[in-house]
Order: structure tokens, then C-alpha cells, then sequence
């Protein structure tokens, strides 16, 4: 089936540092692809998603890149802040049930903590 | 606007127990969908709704229910718990069931003693 794999964690940068966490993924076809980010006692929000190969999202200076030939969709912030820490979660959307409703199947998610 | 609700955000039970879990999901939004997060891992797909009928259903026993109201809003039910029901219990909703980013509220925290 389906699968997301994310790097493990705790990952742990100075500010202004470079950011990368690696997802890849196993699935048939062309699945939407997704980081959520989730801060210490809250729900998840969607941070960013690409719908198709060679697409890039990018959102409050974090980007990734739907690499369909590596089958990656690896994060990336050029200057991490103190306010970037939380759990950062890949995710692809899958088929459920009959029709075209979807599912999100989720990675581990990695901690990320950004020291001063 | 308001966004995804869910109640109550806290809740602790005794083995054997039922609970009721509530979602309000954003107006607008038809579909609901119900994931399970265990303290340390992704979340796992345990139900969607759509237009009041289920479209889907995750690896959950059948201990686990729900269901959609005409005003959208959700239920999830279990019954039976289990330790191991100790968990994040995420309501995500969205326009359709054809979901490209859903919403979701802040989760109710669940634990079974």
C-alpha cells in the first residue's frame, strides 16, 4: 500500500540556519503530496501541498518540490526562527472507499527545536 | 469565520467506558473525516463522511462509529475502551470528500485509565 517515510528527529538547528527534512513516499499513480506543521498542543496545519510532478509549494519561506523520478518531497527553509519549533509531518492523499473521496496517509513526523 | 470545533478538547475515561466525541467543521464544508494520533506518530485515517453517508473506513475495529448530521456536524463514538485508545483525536474537514488540504480543529485528547 501506500506509505510515507520521513526522516527522524529530534532535529535540532541555531537560528538562521538551513532547514531540510526528507520525505519520501510509496504509491501508485500521482498522489497530492502535503507538509502539516503542528505546534505543541494544537492541531495541524496545513503548511503547504503540490498536486502534480515538478510542482513546488511554498509557504512562510519553507518550500518543497513534488520530485516524481526520486519519489521525494523533501522540506527546506533557508533561515529557521525560534517560532519554526513544532512537528512537521509529510503526507500524501489516498483513495478511500469507492469514488474519488480521499484519505491522508502520514509520516512519523519530525521534531524540530530552533535554539537562539 | 469560525473554524473546525471540537469537543471537548480534554476528556478522561475508565476502561470499559463509551465516549462521544463532537466536530463542527468549517460552514460550508460537507465532508468530515476523523484521525486517530498516537503520542509520537502521524496520524492514522479512521472515517470520512460525506453528505451524511460514510465514504470511508480506516483499520479501526468495530468499536469505533460515527456519524454525520444534515447541519455536517460529526460524531465519533467508542465504545468498549481500550488503553490503547489513549490518544489525539483529530476532525478535518473539508469542501468534498476529493480533499487537496483539509482543515482541521485542535483535537480532543482522550485518555483511558
Amino acid at each position: 500500500g501506500n506509505s510515507v517515510t520521513q526522516m527522524e528527529g529530534p532535529v535540532t538547528l541555531s537560528e538562521e540556519a538551513f532547514l531540510t527534512i526528507n520525505c519520501t513516499y510509496t504509491a501508485t499513480g500521482y498522489p497530492s503530496l502535503f507538509w502539516y506543521v503542528q505546534y505543541p498542543g494544537e492541531g495541524l496545519q496545513l503548511l503547504l501541498k503540490a498536486t502534480k510532478a515538478d510542482d513546488k509549494g511554498s509557504n512562510k519561506g519553507f518550500e518543497a518540490t513534488y520530485r516524481k523520478e526520486t519519489t521525494s518531497f523533501h522540506l527546506e527553509k533557508g533561515s529557521v526562527q525560534v517560532s519554526d519549533s513544532a512537528v512537521y509531518f509529510c503526507a500524501l492523499s489516498d483513495v478511500v472507499g469507492a469514488g474519488n473521496n480521499r484519505k491522508l496517509i502520514w509520516g512519523l513526523g519530525t521534531s524540530l527545536a530552533v535554539n537562539p | 469565520d469560525a473554524g473546525v470545533t471540537q469537543s471537548p478538547t480534554h476528556l478522561i475515561k475508565t476502561r470499559g467506558q463509551h465516549v462521544t466525541l463532537r466536530c463542527s467543521p468549517i460552514s460550508g464544508h460537507k465532508s468530515v473525516s476523523w484521525y486517530q494520533q498516537v503520542l509520537g506518530q502521524g496520524p492514522q485515517f479512521i472515517f470520512q463522511y460525506y453528505e451524511k453517508e460514510e465514504r470511508g473506513r480506516g483499520n479501526f475495529p468495530d468499536r469505533f462509529s460515527a456519524r454525520q448530521f444534515p447541519n455536517y456536524s460529526s460524531e465519533l463514538n467508542v465504545n468498549a475502551l481500550l488503553l490503547g485508545d489513549s490518544a489525539l483525536y483529530l476532525c478535518a474537514s473539508s469542501l468534498t470528500g476529493q480533499n487537496y488540504g483539509y482543515t482541521f480543529g485542535s483535537g480532543t485528547r482522550l485518555t483511558v485509565v
